[in-house]
């Protein structure tokens, strides 16, 4: 299957900092990813379409001057926290939409998470 | 808006046995895909299954497979022959316009 990566893995803040996290397609291109977020023992939840060369769209209830979107090329996004406060301390889940290995259609590809603890 | 229920939040199973876990969805569409995500310790989601909703073959891969009732909007997970690795938080997901998932079931598996 394809391969999404995600940097950093885990990051530890201090209230009012921004943080950046970047989502990678690694051996495809992706004109569309996704921006998850995850509580524990929770499902996920998504909170933006992030698409190269446009505007994000954010679902409803998130705060688009708190989560910054950009999808600069056809194989990064990222998610910037911006004055990251306790409550934002979440696991933070991107998401691509890949080629199949079999079949036809597309399935989006999930990176490994980043966990972010704001103090 | 689609919805997606999973009613298990919880379930065991003696390893090399056969398990089912539920998953209903809502939806007004015709056309739309279905999916079972794994979600191990790890946290990385992984793709288990996808349903096609104009087919209606169920889908298998290796020892996992659905049973997708279209009219009743049913589409549940068989794990056979069991494995300690199939531990994991598992997802079901609808796919419309976007990907919504279920609230998700916790596998454990016993030895």
């Amino acid at each position: 299957g394809a391969v999404v990566s995600q940097h950093p893995s885990r990051v530890i803040c201090k209230s009012g900092t921004s943080v950046k996290i970047e989502c990678r397609s690694l051996d495809f291109q992706a004109t569309t990813m996704f921006w998850y977020r995850q509580f524990p023992k929770q499902s996920l939840m998504l909170m933006a379409t992030s698409n190269e060369g446009s505007k994000a769209t954010y679902e409803q209830g998130v705060e688009k001057d708190k989560f910054l979107i950009n999808h600069a090329s056809l194989t990064l996004s990222t998610l910037t926290v911006t004055s990251a406060h306790p409550e934002d301390s979440s696991f933070y889940i991107c998401s691509a939409y890949g080629p199949q290995s079999r079949g036809d259609g597309e399935t989006q590809y999930f990176g490994p998470g980043t966990r972010l603890l704001v103090l | 808006a689609q919805t997606v229920t999973q009613s298990q939040p919880e379930m065991s199973v003696q390893e090399a046995e056969t398990v089912t876990l539920s998953c209903t969805y809502d939806t007004s569409e015709s056309d739309y895909y279905l999916f079972w995500y794994k979600q191990p310790p790890s946290r990385q989601m992984i793709l288990v299954i996808r349903q096609e909703a104009y087919k209606q073959q169920n889908a298998t891969e290796n020892r996992f497979s659905v049973n997708f009732q279209k009219a009743a909007k049913s589409f549940s997970l068989k794990i056979s022959d069991s494995q300690l690795g199939d531990a994991a938080m598992y997802f079901c997901a609808y796919y419309g316009n976007k990907l919504v998932f279920g609230a998700g079931t916790i596998l454990r598996v016993k030895s």
